[in-house]
């Protein structure tokens, strides 16, 4: 079964800090990852986005990480802010007859002062 | 620069009614989408429109219709809301069409509908 899976559920952290959110799917076969920020009330913003050949991509303090091998990818936060806390969720595009994202169910960040 | 706009922002709705939610890109992209967002499921593709003209089934795309009324816009409808269609919906949309490709995918803000 196609799916994704993110840990931890949800995370606390202070400002300045930074944190590694994980990622881990079963999708095969698979064309490209993305992560997305989601904050409360809001739509879903892309983060990154990254092909089965690349294996890292940043987008200021945000840097992702993926291992196609494992099938496994990091999203990475560096000196959090406070405009950091939201929803951090994963997608991964199944490349099969029947094209779509499998999207996780999203890491809740907090980052206190 | 609006981006991805869709109206309204909160609705409720009595079992049964019927009711169209409206969405809207300025960005002259493609494609357009339908989501839904549930609480413990990821999104869920309901329709899309891989380009003016053309509307395709999602992953679940029961009790849901939608109008591609040209480039720039792209409704949902509910013909008899259920209680079960209560959810945060959101559209969005992609300069080239393919939910599967590497193509950036930019969401409006959400509309908040309960069917009671």
């Amino acid at each position: 079964k196609n799916q994704v899976e993110q840990s931890p559920q949800s995370l606390i952290i202070l400002e300045g800090k930074n944190c590694t959110l994980q990622c881990n799917y079963t999708v095969s076969p698979f064309s490209n990852l993305r992560w997305y920020k989601q904050d409360t009330g809001r739509g879903p913003v892309s983060l990154t986005i990254m092909t089965f050949s690349e294996n890292t991509k940043s987008n200021g303090r945000y840097t992702a990480t993926l291992d196609a091998d494992t099938k496994q990818s990091s999203l990475h936060i560096t000196a959090s802010q406070l405009s950091d806390s939201a929803s951090y969720i994963c997608v991964v595009s199944f490349a099969g007859n029947n094209r779509k994202l499998i999207w996780g169910l999203g890491t809740s960040l907090a980052v206190n002062p | 620069n609006a981006g991805v706009t869709q109206t309204p922002k909160f609705q409720v709705l009595k079992t049964g009614q019927s009711m169209t939610l409206q969405c809207a890109q300025d960005m002259n992209h493609n494609s357009m989408y339908w989501y839904r967002q549930d609480p413990g499921m990821g999104l869920r593709l309901i329709y899309y429109s891989a380009s003016e003209g053309t509307t395709d089934k999602g992953e679940v795309p029961n009790g849901y219709n939608v109008s591609r009324l040209n480039k720039r816009e792209f409704s949902l409808r509910l013909e008899s809301a259920a209680p079960s269609q209560t959810s945060v919906y959101f559209c969005a949309s992609s300069e080239i069409p393919g939910q599967g490709k590497g193509n950036t995918i930019y969401f409006g803000e959400g509309s908040w509908l309960t069917v009671v």
